[in-house]
């Protein structure tokens, strides 16, 4: 069974960083895409940016192109995602997710959801 | 890269079919079909019901459909049951390999 197991809860202060990581298990790490995803509690989704971890290739949205670095440790199985200089706004529910691959295809959606970590920033 | 819009809320008695549209530019949706939904009950992560516009996964029940038109999507629950109260947001691929989610819907089940 794939278990994506998140880091736990961060509370940071204003201009401050935060790194959460992302610990995949019962499939090859190197082979899915893993997405990160934010939700602000009580609104929507914000789709945050990829990574491949077999090439380590990246991509984010553009609101966070130069604050945010998604890398990977291949050899513990594992994802970070570190977002610099934050602000209050950035108080969110984080998740990482794996991507759909049936048919031996990509499929654009995502499938397996870790449990997501609240990360609070407060002066 | 702006979310989709998706009316804020709908509203359906138990049977009923209801629709939520997401709707998004040319660059957005652009000629992917890339188009996926997202079931989410209070407190808790979000769940996969369609994905490719139309395709459920295994375990979906048949009564979640999706479709799309130009540069709007749409998903529809047929035969609306109680437990369907939860919110829904689109997921697009867009022209520049990146990912947007729509603005989310809150599905209430009168």
């Amino acid at each position: 069974q794939v278990r994506l197991v998140q880091s736990g809860a961060e509370v940071k202060k204003p201009g401050a960083s935060v790194k959460v990581s992302c610990k995949t298990s019962g499939d090859t790490f190197t082979a899915y895409y893993i997405h990160w995803v934010r939700q602000v509690p009580g609104q929507g989704l914000e789709w945050m940016g990829w990574i491949y971890p077999n090439s380590g290739a990246t991509n984010s949205a553009q609101k966070f192109q130069g604050r945010v670095t998604l890398t990977r440790d291949t050899s513990i199985n594992t994802l970070y995602m570190e977002l610099n200089n934050l602000i209050s706004d950035d108080t969110a529910i984080y998740y990482c997710a794996r991507e759909l691959f049936v048919e031996s295809m990509f499929r654009g959606a995502v499938d397996i959801w870790g449990h997501g970590t609240l990360v609070t920033v407060s002066s | 890269q702006s979310a989709l819009t998706q009316p804020p809320s709908v509203s359906g008695s138990p049977g009923q079919s209801v629709t939520i549209s997401c709707t998004g530019t040319s660059s957005d949706f652009g000629h992917y079909n890339r188009v996926a939904w997202y079931q989410q009950a209070p407190g808790t992560g979000p769940k996969l019901l369609i994905y490719e516009v139309s395709n459920r996964p295994s375990g979906v029940p048949d009564r979640f459909s999706g479709s799309k038109s130009g540069n709007t999507a749409s998903l529809t629950i047929s035969g609306l049951q109680a437990e369907d109260e939860a919110d829904y947001h689109c997921f697009s691929y867009t022209s520049i390999s990146t990912y947007v989610f729509g603005t989310g819907t809150k599905v209430t089940v009168l």
